[in-house]
Formats: C-alpha cells, sequence, structure tokens
C-alpha cells in the first residue's frame, strides 16, 4: 500500500498569510494526487486533483504543485472560512489512502 | 445539484452487522462509480470501498475486505454498504462519495454529510 504523511501536522496563522502543506507519498503517483478541505460537522471538500487542478467553484488563493512523491497545497492569502483541516489522498492506484491530515487553527 | 444522503448508521455490538444506504440526486447515477469513506477522530479519513457505475467491479480497504460489501442499484439511485463482523475500531462516520468518472478516477467530487456508526458492548 501506499502511505501518505503530510507536514506540518497542525499550523496557526491569521488571515492573510500564505500558507504551504506539503503531502509526501512512499512510491511514486504521478499526478494522481487529490486534496480535500475538511470541517467539522460538514462533508469534506475536494479542492484539487490532478496534483494542480483546481476543481470547479474553488477559489484560485489555493493551489496545487508536485509529481511524484512530494506535493503541496499552498493558500495564498488567508480567509477566515479557510480554517480547517485539509487532507491529501492518492488516487494513482487501489487501496486509496489518505494523508494524516493538516490541521490549520488561527493564530 | 448534487445530493448525497446517508442513514442506516447508529450504534450495534461487535459482531453483529449494519446495512449503510446512500440516496444520490442531481446527476445521472448510473454513470458514476461510488465510495464509502469513513473518518475517526484518531484516523482522520480513511478510504473503504468503491464500486463501478454498473456495479461490474469493486474494490475494498484491506481492513474491511472479507467484511464488508458494497452494493448499488441503479433503478433506485441508491448506493449500500453492507458491514458483516462489525468491530469497535469501526467505529466511524461513513461517508458516501461520488467519483467524477465512471470506472474511477479514484478520488471523489462530492460528499454526503455523513452517518456515524458505533460499534460498543
Amino acid at each position: 500500500d501506499i502511505q501518505m504523511t503530510q507536514s506540518p501536522s497542525s499550523v496557526s496563522a491569521s488571515v492573510g498569510d500564505r500558507v504551504t502543506i506539503t503531502c509526501r507519498a512512499s512510491q511514486g503517483i504521478s499526478r494522481w494526487l487529490a486534496w480535500y478541505q475538511h470541517k467539522v460537522g460538514e462533508a469534506p471538500k475536494l479542492l484539487i486533483y490532478g496534483a494542480s487542478t483546481l476543481e470547479s467553484g474553488v477559489p484560485s488563493r489555493f493551489s496545487g504543485n508536485g509529481s511524484g512523491t512530494d506535493f503541496t497545497l499552498t493558500i495564498s492569502s488567508l480567509q477566515p472560512e479557510d480554517f480547517a483541516t485539509y487532507y491529501c489522498q492518492q488516487a494513482n492506484n487501489f487501496p486509496i489512502t489518505f494523508g494524516p491530515g493538516t490541521r490549520l487553527e488561527i493564530k | 445539484q448534487v445530493q448525497l444522503v446517508e442513514s442506516g448508521g447508529g450504534v450495534v455490538q461487535p459482531g453483529k452487522s449494519l446495512r449503510l444506504s446512500c440516496a444520490a440526486s442531481g446527476f445521472t447515477f448510473s454513470g458514476y462509480a461510488m465510495h464509502w469513506v469513513r473518518q475517526t477522530p484518531d484516523k482522520g479519513l480513511e478510504w473503504v470501498a468503491l464500486i463501478w457505475f454498473d456495479g461490474s467491479n469493486e474494490h475494498y480497504a484491506d481492513s474491511v475486505k472479507g467484511r464488508f460489501t458494497i452494493s448499488r442499484d441503479n433503478s433506485k439511485n441508491m448506493v449500500y454498504l453492507q458491514m458483516n463482523s462489525l468491530r469497535v475500531e469501526d467505529t466511524a462516520v461513513y461517508y458516501c462519495a461520488r467519483d467524477p468518472y465512471s470506472s474511477a478516477w479514484r478520488f471523489a467530487d462530492y460528499w454526503g454529510q455523513g452517518t456515524l456508526v458505533t460499534v460498543s458492548s
């Protein structure tokens, strides 16, 4: 199985800050990577797929990059509604696996 | 708009069974693969199972293989998760989610609100 790791596990930031979350796969997954935002009590939301393709309706302050084993999710200017937990997920093969999540908190 | 509504969660004893249901609307259900994904406070999101658009192919996480079965009824726009031999570690919120492709691109573009399953004696 492909193991996914994320760093940091949590981060505190302020509105307007730029934040980058890193995701690493235990083996190469080309660009088969998705990013999700999850708020407590809500359905997870797809942000990015194919490592860098923004899902329809997602603000352009979100961006993704990477290929192979190393990937990043960047939020260019944090907004109040962005405070949530973010997960990466490999879509290269079965079983599908998620990273452990990065909790983004208000400073 | 796409809607996915899960039901069937509850409290169940270890070793017992439970069947979750997911009602889909707002899209051509028979054209998409469907996932079940669960979330626990300590383990985050964990993918559980996937079924192709026509039910011809299924995939499972190792942790549920042989105990859980995913199925669908395209005439009713429903997807199911039959969970047998439940364990305490199966306690989670279970989400139904849509794959953007019929034979699975292996990620999910729409998710339901989830249903809570608690396995406890």
